[in-house]
């Protein structure tokens, strides 16, 4: 299996444009993750799905971030407008079972919003 | 709520030297730990996961530790090597939540 795959790799926009990472999970996975990074927060849960169904939302950081899994083998993290300080890496990880299980991290998308 | 510390920040040594990389957390109620490696620019992948009933667990020159009741979990690195330079990340996964926390990581540096 080629592993989580995440793109774009790197996207840099400006100040108030929408912007859509996109995942790919490992097939047979049911656990879908979303992650922020930032030097300052660290790693940060966003959101994560159990089969396509978000199930705790709760670490999204506000209404101008979305996520969306249509189906078991996509999903996208969109943030509409986009702001400074949502510069950030974001990764994505799937896994087999629940939360417990060990995690597979894409490479990540590194956003920066000028 | 669930707070992970890693110390040190970061770490040099010289090759064929032993590592020991800490990492605390304040709640004892977890369900597992897990250790991860952060190569730059890269994204994590997972080294070794502990059961919050396991006291440890090995894989090649790798050894973690579990002390529950302290809040402790130590990474151990036997002879360590250019190519395990990176930085190192422990998290764990609170008993009443399904979000893992994660420590800030300690950076090492392994000087050929």
């Amino acid at each position: 299996d080629a592993g989580v795959i995440q793109s774009p790799r790197h996207e840099v926009t400006e100040m108030g444009q929408e912007v859509t990472l996109r995942c790919k999970p490992i097939s047979g996975h049911d656990y879908l993750f979303w992650y922020r990074q930032t030097m300052m927060r660290g790693l940060e849960l966003l959101i994560y799905f159990n089969n396509n169904v978000p199930i705790d939302d709760s670490g999204m950081p506000e209404d101008r971030f979305s996520a969306k899994m249509p189906n078991a083998s996509f999903s996208t993290l969109k943030i509409q407008p986009s702001e400074p300080r949502d510069s950030a890496v974001y990764f994505c990880a799937s896994s087999q079972g629940p939360p417990g299980e060990t995690q597979y991290f894409g490479p990540g998308t590194r956003l920066l919003v000028l | 709520k669930q707070e992970v510390t890693q110390i040190p920040a970061a770490l040099s040594v010289p090759e064929g030297e032993n590592l020991v990389l800490n990492c605390s957390f304040t709640d004892s109620a977890i369900y597992n730990l897990q250790w991860f490696r952060q190569d730059p620019g890269k994204g994590l992948t997972s080294l070794l996961l502990i059961q919050s009933s396991q006291r440890e667990q090995t894989s090649g020159r790798l050894n973690a530790s579990l002390d529950k009741s302290s809040g402790r979990s130590t990474l151990y690195i036997a002879a360590s090597q250019p190519g395990d330079s990176a930085t190192y990340l422990c998290a764990v996964l609170p008993v009443n939540d399904y979000k893992l926390s994660f420590g800030a990581g300690t950076t090492v540096t392994v000087r050929a």
